[in-house]
């Protein structure tokens, strides 16, 4: 069955710095993935989804890959901010079915 | 705001009852997923359902059950509820395009005791 792994369960970091979470797939070649943002308690956001064929896509601060032969998606977040701290989740489209999301990496953006 | 609405947001059951939990979709979305999100599991997917008819099923339980009815709204019924039923709950929507942005509810905090 599909697998997704996002690198760790959570991630400490300086202001200031650049956030880079990973996430990583089995068995499946999506047409495309989505990154999520979730606050706790709180309904996952949309942030960005990139296709099989983009190599990168950026938005504001947010940068991310996407390497189908790596079967693997960096997520960036430059210049972080404490308000950046949040649960971020990638999700691999599966074709006609929905969404399956990773359990997430916890960032901590440290004043 | 999402625009995704959802009732009750919180709700204190005990084992073998059931449940109803209740989601608006955003205006105009014709897809609504419900999916289930604990600690250990992470989010996990249950069901999708796309103007008013069964699209696609995840994990979910026999002891569950969902509809969408004709004004869009969906229903996610729990029945039997066991302690390991305890979790969020969360519906989203979505346009007809396979791309289309899901949007989250807020979720429904079911704890069973």
């Amino acid at each position: 069955s599909q697998k997704i792994e996002q690198n760790s369960e959570a991630l400490n970091i300086q202001e200031g710095k650049t956030a880079t979470l990973t996430c990583n797939y089995t068995n499946y070649s999506p047409a495309y993935l989505q990154w999520y943002r979730q606050d706790p308690g709180r309904g996952p956001v949309f942030l960005l989804l990139i296709r099989e064929n983009e190599k990168e896509k950026r938005k504001e601060r947010l940068k991310v890959t996407f390497d189908t032969t790596l079967k693997q998606s960096l997520f960036h977040i430059t210049a972080s901010q404490p308000a950046d701290s949040a649960t971020y989740l990638c999700a691999l489209d599966r074709g006609n079915t929905p969404l399956v999301f990773g359990k997430g990496t916890r960032l901590s953006v440290i004043a | 705001d999402s625009g995704v609405t959802q009732t009750p947001k919180h709700l204190i059951t005990a084992t073998g009852q059931r449940v109803t939990l209740r989601c608006s979709p955003r205006s105009g979305d014709l897809s609504v997923y419900w999916y289930q999100q604990s600690l250990d599991q992470g989010l996990q997917f249950l069901i999708q359902y796309y103007n008013g008819e069964e699209r696609a099923k995840g994990n979910i339980l026999e002891r569950f059950s969902a509809q969408q009815f004709p004004d869009l709204h969906s229903e996610l019924n729990l029945s039997s509820l066991e302690l390991g039923d305890s979790a969020l709950y969360f519906c989203a929507s979505s346009g007809y395009r396979r791309e289309d942005t899901i949007y989250f509810g807020e979720g429904s905090w079911l704890t069973v005791v």
